[in-house]
């Protein structure tokens, strides 16, 4: 069966970086991309990006450029999320998902809890 | 970027009884590139409906999707307890894939 499973839940300070993992299991993982979705304390979801697990092509939102990164690493079927220079409007819930790009989100993670806070 | 309208932001019903959420999108979703997604308290979102209309594996027949272009629809027949949940619409065919700000299902 279809798992991702996230890297634990993590306190950072503002102006620091974070990098969440999130390991495949059950399916081909370089078929399909990775899908990065946040969604803050009581709020909605927010798309982050996209991977291809295939060849690392990304597509991320405009609003994350120059700080976030995605990458994959397919000998384990794990793929990565960064974000830099956090400030406490990242503090969301982290969710890895399969699929997304002309494709729907198929498979989530269980979801990594990011707090910022000094 | 295509912005998803859902409506409304709250449905309150009970049990047994049909409900309808609307996802209105900015412009045209290319080829009913059109996914809903149930989200439990505490629990990551699961998909409901893909392309519009097709149902995920597991998913039972009293959800249905319909729609295409700009208006799209889920419909939920019969209501059950487990259903009382928050709903999105997202669209995966244009970049930045969006989603809508989500539908609150809440037991009259």
């Amino acid at each position: 069966q279809v798992q991702l499973v996230q890297s634990g839940a993590e306190v950072k300070q503002p102006g620091a970086s974070v990098k969440v993992s999130c390991k495949a299991s059950g399916y081909t993982f370089t078929n399909y991309g990775i899908t990065w979705v946040r969604q803050a304390p009581g709020q909605g979801l927010e798309w982050m990006g996209w991977i291809s697990a295939y060849n690392g092509n990304t597509n991320y939102a405009q609003k994350l450029q120059g700080r976030v990164t995605m990458t994959t690493d397919t000998s384990t079927s794990t793929a990565y999320m960064e974000l830099r220079s956090l400030t406490s409007d990242d503090t969301a819930v982290y969710y890895c998902a399969k699929g997304g790009q002309w494709l729907p989100i198929d498979y989530w993670g269980q979801g990594t809890l990011l707090t910022v806070s000094s | 970027e295509i912005v998803l309208t859902q409506s409304p932001g709250t449905l309150s019903l009970s049990p047994g009884e049909r409900a309808t959420l609307s996802c209105r999108a900015s412009q045209s979703v290319s080829s009913s590139y059109l996914a809903w997604y149930q989200q439990k308290p505490g629990q990551a979102p699961r998909l409901l409906i893909y392309g519009a209309s097709s149902r995920a594996t597991g998913i039972p027949d009293r959800f249905s999707g319909s729609g295409s272009g700009t208006d799209f629809t889920l419909t939920i027949t019969r209501l059950e307890p487990e259903d009382f949940a928050v709903y999105y619409c997202q669209q995966y065919g244009s970049s930045p894939r969006t989603f809508g700000q989500g539908t609150k299902l809440e037991i009259k």
